[in-house]
C-alpha cells in the first residue's frame, strides 16, 4: 500500500530539548515537504526536497532544519523547540514538484 | 495581497443542494490548481486538480478554472453530510516548485 508515514503522531516536549519527527515514503517519489497548519494561518511550508541531497527552504524555515541523504526519509528536525513551534506538522510526498501531494497522517505537536 | 484567498465561511448547505466554494490567487503565472479536502484532524486529501481553463468534473465534483479573472472554483452537486468538511485551494506558485495553500473553507452540510 502507498504510504507517506510520520511518526510519531502525537508529542509533547519541554523548551529546547531537540527532536526529530521522522518522514518515510514507499512511493519512490522524488518530491518531498513538511508543513505546519496552525488555525487562521492555513499549512505553510517550511521545507522542500526536489531530490537527494537537494532542499531548500519553504516560507517558515526559522527554527527547523531537514536532510535528505536517501529518497524514502525526510526527517524534520527541532534543535531548539520553543511554544511557537506547538502546532500541527504534516509530511508530503509527490512524484514530481508540480504533481499532487500526498500527505502523511500528521504529527501534533505541543512545546511547553 | 495573499497569494491564495478563501471566504473561511463556514458555508451552510442543506443536503442535496449545490454548494460552490471560491478561490482568488494572485500569481499570473500559475499553472497548476488543486483541491483539497481535510476532516477535523486528519490530513488533507486531493479531491481535484486542474491545468487549463474551463471545467473538470469528476463524480459530484466540478472544478472550474479562469485564468484571465485568477480564480478556480469547486462545484459540489447533491451535497451529503459526509461532504461536511475543510476545502483547501493549492497553487503550484514560485515558479512552479512551491505549492502556496489557502486558508480553507468549511462545509457544512446540513440534514
Amino acid at each position: 500500500e502507498a504510504q507517506v508515514t510520520q511518526n510519531p503522531r502525537y508529542l509533547i516536549t519541554v523548551t529546547g530539548k531537540k527532536l526529530t519527527v521522522t518522514c518515510s515514503q514507499n512511493m519512490n517519489h522524488e518530491y518531498m515537504s513538511w508543513y505546519r497548519q496552525d488555525p487562521g494561518l492555513g499549512l505553510r511550508q517550511i521545507y522542500y526536497s526536489m531530490n537527494v541531497e537537494v532542499t531548500d527552504k519553504g516560507d517558515v524555515p526559522e527554527g527547523y532544519k531537514v536532510s535528505r541523504k536517501e529518497k524514502r526519509n525526510f526527517p524534520l528536525i527541532l534543535e531548539s523547540p520553543s511554544p511557537n513551534q506547538t502546532s500541527l506538522y504534516f509530511c508530503a510526498t509527490s512524484g514530481s514538484y508540480n504533481s499532487p501531494l500526498h500527505f502523511g497522517n500528521g504529527t501534533r505537536l505541543t512545546v511547553t | 495581497q495573499k497569494e491564495v484567498e478563501q471566504n473561511s465561511g463556514p458555508l451552510s448547505v442543506p443536503e442535496g443542494a449545490i454548494a460552490s466554494l471560491n478561490c482568488t490567487y494572485s500569481d499570473r503565472v500559475s499553472q497548476s490548481f488543486f483541491w483539497y479536502r481535510q476532516y477535523s484532524g486528519k490530513s488533507p486529501e486531493l479531491i481535484m486538480s486542474i491545468y487549463s481553463n474551463g471545467d473538470k468534473e469528476d463524480g459530484r465534483f466540478t472544478a472550474q478554472l479562469n485564468k484571465a479573472s485568477q480564480y478556480v472554483s469547486l462545484l459540489i452537486r447533491d451535497s451529503q453530510p459526509s461532504d461536511s468538511a475543510t476545502y483547501l485551494c493549492a497553487i503550484l506558485t514560485g515558479g512552479g516548485n512551491k505549492l502556496t495553500f489557502g486558508t480553507g473553507t468549511q462545509l457544512k452540510v446540513e440534514l
